[in-house]
């Protein structure tokens, strides 16, 4: 069956560059949720997206933004990148309903900043 | 005040040996989910389970087993027979109207199991 697709899978960007990390749903689910995981931390909340609508925002920074595509994917931009930024990326997907449905998740998108 | 709490940073058990990670959270709604997940060493999240306020009934996968119940606002969750490749990082989240049913995570447990 088709997962939730991240690309790419590991990043590495220098401080004050820009990246994009990218999430594919799985076919049908319209809201995607982005979550960044430090090491040893447990997934923070950033930003989700319902029928390409922001629905919900977390502890996303001003650097990052995000949309959701008409082909329901969905892009993570992170500008003026900072070390602190090292993470683990997750994106995850849920039909109409929310989290409370099964959120399934991609296999994430470790980035690191050098 | 924590949501979710799990209280147990770390276990470390041998092969074969059964293994209880506690959950315990807080919320006053009435209607929330519960979850685990899994996170092997690789990185990615496991969904394990979901299981909804009004469904107290406990439930068995194999060798895995959760105890839900709300007198005491735990969500346990036993492994019986423990294996390595059970060694993994497993989180509790809650998803509450309140929060407007994003996902709440504890802060993990580390299992590790030993050969």
């Amino acid at each position: 069956a088709a997962g939730v697709i991240q690309s790419p899978r590991h990043l590495i960007k220098e401080k004050r560059e820009t990246a994009t990390l990218k999430c594919y749903p799985i076919p049908r689910h319209d809201t995607v949720y982005w979550y960044q995981q430090g090491p040893g931390q447990d997934p923070q909340f950033l930003i989700s997206f319902y029928e390409k609508m922001q629905s919900d925002k977390g502890s996303i920074p001003d650097r990052f933004s995000a949309q959701q595509f008409s082909d329901y994917h969905s892009e993570l931009n992170m500008s003026s990148l900072e070390l602190g930024d090292s993470a683990l990326y997750f994106c995850a997907s849920s039909l109409k309903g929310g989290v409370y449905t099964e959120a399934f998740f991609g296999q994430g998108t470790r980035l690191t900043v050098v | 005040a924590q949501k979710v709490t799990q209280a147990q940073t770390e276990i470390s058990v041998v092969e074969k040996e059964d293994v209880t990670l506690d959950c315990v959270y807080e919320t006053r709604d009435t209607t929330y989910y519960l979850f685990w997940y899994k996170q092997p060493p690789s990185g990615e999240l496991v969904f394990l389970i979901r299981r909804n306020s009004f469904d107290e009934q406990n439930e068995i996968s194999g060798r895995y087993s959760w105890n839900f119940q709300k007198s005491t606002s735990s969500f346990n969750f036993t492994i019986t027979a423990s294996q390595v490749v059970d060694s993994a990082v497993y989180f509790c989240a809650l998803s509450e109207l309140d929060s407007n049913y994003q996902l709440i995570w504890g802060a993990g447990t580390k299992l590790i199991i030993k050969p």
